[in-house]
């Protein structure tokens, strides 16, 4: 069966500081993967996609960047974090029955 | 791009009555519409979909209808418990090389028992 694995949890990161989330698929080969940002009582917002290895589409100017260096691995970052990062951050993959997504990460930047 | 709109922002119904979630669409190109459920502090779980070539479709108390000429599509909720209280999401799916969701801004349910 298919899952997807989102870590950490929660993150508590000064601003300035870099970030590193990573996004896992299990079960599926060559998936679309996507990372979505939800803040405090908000929709949810698409930040970056990928159809495949090194492909990355970006949604929306900002502070982050997103790499796949594996079929099953997504990996959102930022350099230098700010204020606005703050959020709950999302990893979907779509497959047959529709989008999954990752538990998230809260993301607290102080 | 697409724009999903979604109505109400907030809605509170009594235990037992019915809620009606109402969203729009932009591109006549998407094909794809899933309906999410998210409790506080955890992720969206999919509790129903329906695509462009159907009209309708029902599971249990949950039921989706799709107006594709209008552009829209709701959510029916029947018989509300106390548990149906969350947050939920619309969305559409571009019909594009990256398939994307665009989602709705939410409605918050509050079912008062």
């Amino acid at each position: 069966s298919q899952t997807i694995h989102q870590w950490p949890a929660t993150l508590v990161q000064p601003v300035g500081s870099p970030l590193s989330l990573e996004c896992t698929v299990e079960g599926t080969s060559n998936p679309n993967l996507y990372w979505y940002r939800q803040a405090a009582g908000r929709g949810l917002q698409l930040l970056f996609y990928s159809v495949g290895i090194g492909q990355i589409s970006s949604e929306v100017p900002q502070n982050l960047s997103a790499s796949r260096p594996q079929d099953r691995q997504f990996i959102l970052s930022s350099k230098k974090l700010l204020l606005s990062d703050s959020g709950f951050y999302l990893c979907a993959w779509r497959g047959y029955y529709g989008y999954t997504f990752g538990s998230g990460t809260r993301l607290t930047v102080v | 791009g697409e724009n999903v709109e979604q109505h109400p922002s907030t809605l509170s119904v009594q235990e037992g009555d019915s809620a009606v979630i109402k969203c729009t669409y932009s591109d006549s190109a998407s094909n794809y519409f899933p309906w999410y459920k998210q409790e506080l502090g955890k992720r969206p779980q999919l509790i129903i979909d329906i695509r462009s070539n159907v009209g309708e479709k029902k599971d249990q108390r949950i039921a989706v209808t799709l107006n594709k000429t209008a552009k829209h599509f709701s959510l029916h909720i029947t018989e509300t418990q106390p548990e149906d209280s969350a947050v939920y999401f619309c969305a559409a799916r571009q019909h594009n090389a990256g398939n994307m969701l665009t989602f709705g801004g939410g409605t918050r349910l509050m079912v008062k028992p």
